[in-house]
């Protein structure tokens, strides 16, 4: 098993431009989860999802889009990036929330927005 | 909203000692309470979960208490190790259908 996986790994962009970030599971989670992490910070939670189909906003949502039209899969879209949008972000799964179920992570996504 | 506080941003500790980290939050006990360990340029990983029916959890050298009453988890590792330093991070897992409210996270540091 791959566990979660994230495409890219590093990303460069300029103001404006849009990408969109790939999140893949074979756990057969039914939730998923888009964090952002910066120095002190800590782990944010931008988005999430509860099952195919459905999402639902976290903390941080603004300039941020996502998707789950497959139940393996997670997207987050940047429609136009900004400087601010720098950072490392994260996708996690679990089968389950509020019942004990621990998340696993992936690798992480390394953005930078010049 | 619930808060969650992890007390020190870093720590520092001789190798051989007793490694504590604190994590305190606000207003409603969570169900459960995780910890993660997270090493640079990674994801965090799952170490250890406590119910809120339980005093104390263990794992190898690792030992998590749960005080509903201080509102406070504290997260112990015993005979550290320099490979035990990482980031650790805390988890209120709240009942429900509510997703994992993370700590900022304590930094460890275990020098040899």
């Amino acid at each position: 098993n791959a566990g979660v996986t994230q495409t890219p790994k590093f990303r460069v962009l300029k103001t404006g431009q849009s990408m969109t970030l790939l999140c893949a599971q074979d756990m057969n989670h039914e939730y998923m989860y888009w964090y952002r992490q910066d120095p002190g910070m800590g782990l944010r939670l931008i988005h999430y999802s509860v099952g195919e189909g459905t999402t639902a906003k976290g903390e941080v949502p603004d300039g941020y889009n996502v998707s789950r039209l497959k139940k393996q899969n997670f997207l987050l879209g940047l429609e136009s990036a900004a400087p601010s949008q720098t950072s490392v972000y994260f996708c996690a799964s679990s089968s389950q929330t509020g019942a004990g179920e621990t998340q696993y992570f992936g690798p992480g996504t390394r953005l930078l927005v010049l | 909203s619930q808060k969650i506080e992890q007390n020190s941003e870093a720590l520092n500790i001789q190798e051989g000692k007793t490694a504590t980290l604190t994590c305190n939050y606000t207003n409603y006990s969570p169900a459960y309470l995780q910890w993660y360990r997270q090493d640079p340029g990674r994801g965090p990983v799952f170490l250890l979960l406590i119910r809120e029916n339980e005093k104390e959890k263990r794992k190898e050298r690792l030992k998590v208490t749960f005080d509903t009453t201080l509102k406070q988890s504290l997260f112990h590792i015993t005979a550290s190790q320099p490979a035990d330093s990482a980031t650790y991070l805390c988890a209120l897992d709240m009942p429900g259908n509510t997703p994992l409210v993370f700590g900022k996270g304590t930094r460890l540091s275990v020098i040899a």
